[in-house]
Order: structure tokens, then sequence, then C-alpha cells
């Protein structure tokens, strides 16, 4: 079981908005910046989000993150082929000896 | 450009050890540090831990306390990960990946190293 919970799968058509939900405790969301990871197979994560709503220069701004309390949101606008992928939510968390901790991922499918 | 590159995949048996390698170009490895994230066959990222390229200085996790090691060389800009008492569920691709701060997993990654552990 991971400690931060996303859906298991989301799904879209090209060009819609969907949105990718993470949600955690005060722990780790609720007092931590949250960072979102795109995961191709065979493939190193890439990071898309820092800092819960910053973005690395690279990626486009179809990708946003957002937080709010004890959970956060990764909203991908404009969806394209190409972003068929695992996401993955992670935070550190401040309970015990401190850990990142990492979401199970979300299959997104286009 | 900011590279990691990783030392290749290795198979171990039950109780033996493995080091992976990651040698980073493109930045000045000793204003960062290095965190190391695992993922199993059909499961999700988990993290290792992280280490200051600078002074050393480690976060593991509770986990892993006792069985990881990780550590620099600032001569080659190269960091190592050293884990101990393998068992079959350590089968896992290994990434290293370069993180400023403790808390963050990582913002340019390697390629990965596969450890397989079977006896």
């Amino acid at each position: 079981q991971s400690v931060l919970t996303q859906p298991p799968s989301a799904s879209g058509t090209p060009g819609q908005r969907v949105t990718i939900s993470c949600s955690g405790s005060s722990s780790n969301i609720g007092s931590n910046y949250v960072y979102w990871y795109q995961k191709l197979p065979e493939t190193a994560p890439k990071l898309l989000i820092y800092k819960s709503n910053q973005r690395p220069s690279g990626v486009p701004d179809r990708f946003s993150g957002s937080k709010s309390g004890t959970s956060a949101s990764l909203a991908i606008s404009g969806l394209r082929s190409e972003d068929e992928a695992d996401y993955y939510c992670a935070a550190w968390d401040d309970s015990l000896s401190g850990d990142v901790v990492f979401g199970g991922g979300t299959k997104l499918t286009v | 450009q900011v590279q990691l590159v990783q030392s290749g995949a290795e198979v171990k048996k039950p109780g033996a050890l493995v080091k992976v390698s990651c040698k980073a170009s493109g930045y000045t490895f000793t204003n960062y540090g290095i965190s190391w994230v695992r993922q199993a066959p059909g499961q999700g990222l988990e993290w290792m831990g992280w280490i200051n390229a600078y002074s050393g200085h480690t976060k593991y996790p509770q986990k892993l306390q006792g069985r990881v090691t990780m550590t620099t060389d600032s001569s080659t800009s190269t960091a190592y990960m050293e884990l101990r008492s393998l068992r079959s569920d350590d089968t896992a691709v290994y990434y290293c990946a370069r993180a400023e701060l403790y808390w963050e997993p990582g913002d340019s990654w390697g390629q990965g190293t596969l450890v397989t552990v079977s006896s």
C-alpha cells in the first residue's frame, strides 16, 4: 500500500483535459512540496512538476500542478497520444525518520 | 546538459551485495545531491535514500537502514549505491537522480540499472 493514494487508471481522448489526483496526509502533502513524474515503459521517470506547481524548462504548459490541504492534482490539457504513460506523485513525509513517499501510479490511456 | 550514466545490469545470488554506480556530467557535482529510487517489476517507485555530494551526509528510509550505503567520489563525479543481504524482492530497476535537497526525488535521472536477485 502506497502512502500517497492515486487512482490506478485514468483516460481521455485527444484534445481533452484530464486530472489525476494524489491524496496524502498532514505529514506529507499537507506540509511539504509535491512532485509529479511521467514514466514510460523502459525509460527513466521524467520530472513534470516540482514544488507542487512549478514546471521545469522544457515541460509543455499543458501540464500543471496544484495542491490544496492534503491533496494534490496534476492536470493535462490538450491531451495527446504521447501522453499515454504512468504518472506518479511524490512528497517528503515527516513521520518517523523521514522518507520520500510515492503514490502507486496512475496509468493514463489516451 | 545534465547527464547521469549508470553501470550495467547485475545478477546476484540471495545474500550477496550489489554496488551500482552513477557518473554525473554537465553540472557541478558537489552543488547537488544524488537520490536513488527503485522500481520492482510491475510495481511503483520506491525511494532508497539521498546523499549530499559535497558533505557525504546521507538520508535513508527506515526500511533500508543497515542494508544500504550511499557514497560519492567527487574526483570522478560518481555516486555509488551499495545494497547488502540481497533478497529476491530486491529485484528491480535502480535509478539515480540529481536532487539538490534530501526531500526532492530528483530532476534529472540516470537510465536505470536492472538488478536481478536469483539463486
